[in-house]
């Protein structure tokens, strides 16, 4: 089974600057979904970013990016120009792509404080 | 274009009694999930819809959770005597179809119940 682990209870970062929450993963599979996802207080879980583990460069949206190794099994998520509105928890999340496998695999999450 | 809708979005309860969270998906998602956040944990996958065809419900304590879909559009988990171990928030998300390559799941906002 696959399984998801984010080694940081909680990060802080200062306004503006940039921090990485890490995350590695355990699977046995060489075809998959990784993602980030962002839950503010609103408990709405709201999709940051995706990475395909077939593609070898690393995906960006805008001030999210990600840093994958596949070989190591690490995905880290790296947050530029940090903004109060990011503060919230972040997950880790798999997802095979097998045939007829949907589910996420989510990791304990990393609670994220922005500091002004 | 409105997201997943969920209701209540909080429920107290004392424990012994049933209680029973409903969602209506994405106009158009065939396929549902139901998930279950434990406090301090990530979501973990209860129950999936294709339609109206519970396909993986693997996870769903059978003996006290009971879910439905009926003409596969909204959906209404049951729990029925709750625990206090039940506590949690519950989450509904939807997505398009298998077919699609991606197949985005997007979230509700959950259900917190605390079970007294």
């Amino acid at each position: 089974a696959q399984t998801v682990t984010q080694s940081q209870p909680e990060m802080s970062v200062q306004e503006a600057e940039t921090v990485t929450l890490s995350c590695t993963y355990d699977t046995s599979e060489s075809d998959y979904y990784l993602f980030w996802y962002k839950q503010p207080p609103s408990r709405q879980m709201i999709l940051v970013i995706r990475q395909e583990a077939y593609k070898q460069q690393n995906a960006t949206e805008n001030r999210f990016s990600v840093n994958f190794q596949k070989a190591a099994k690490s995905f880290s998520l790296k947050i530029s120009d940090s903004q109060l509105g990011d503060a919230a928890m972040y997950f880790c999340a798999y997802r095979s792509r097998q045939g007829g496998s949907e589910k996420l695999v989510f990791g304990k999450g990393t609670k994220l404080t922005v500091n002004p | 274009e409105a997201g997943v809708v969920q209701s209540p979005r909080y429920k107290i309860i004392e424990k012994k009694q049933p209680v029973a969270f409903w969602c209506n998906p994405i106009s158009g998602h065939n396929t549902l999930y139901w998930y279950r956040q434990n406090l301090g944990q990530g979501p973990e996958l209860l129950i999936r819809y294709e339609n109206e065809e519970a396909v993986d419900d693997s996870q769903l304590p059978k003996d006290r959770f009971s879910a439905e879909r009926l003409k596969g559009v909204d959906s209404t988990l049951k729990i029925q005597p709750a625990e206090l171990g039940d506590s949690a928030v519950y989450l509904c998300a939807s997505s398009l179809d298998l077919t699609s390559s991606y197949n985005e799941q997007f979230f509700g906002p959950g259900t917190r119940l605390t079970v007294l």
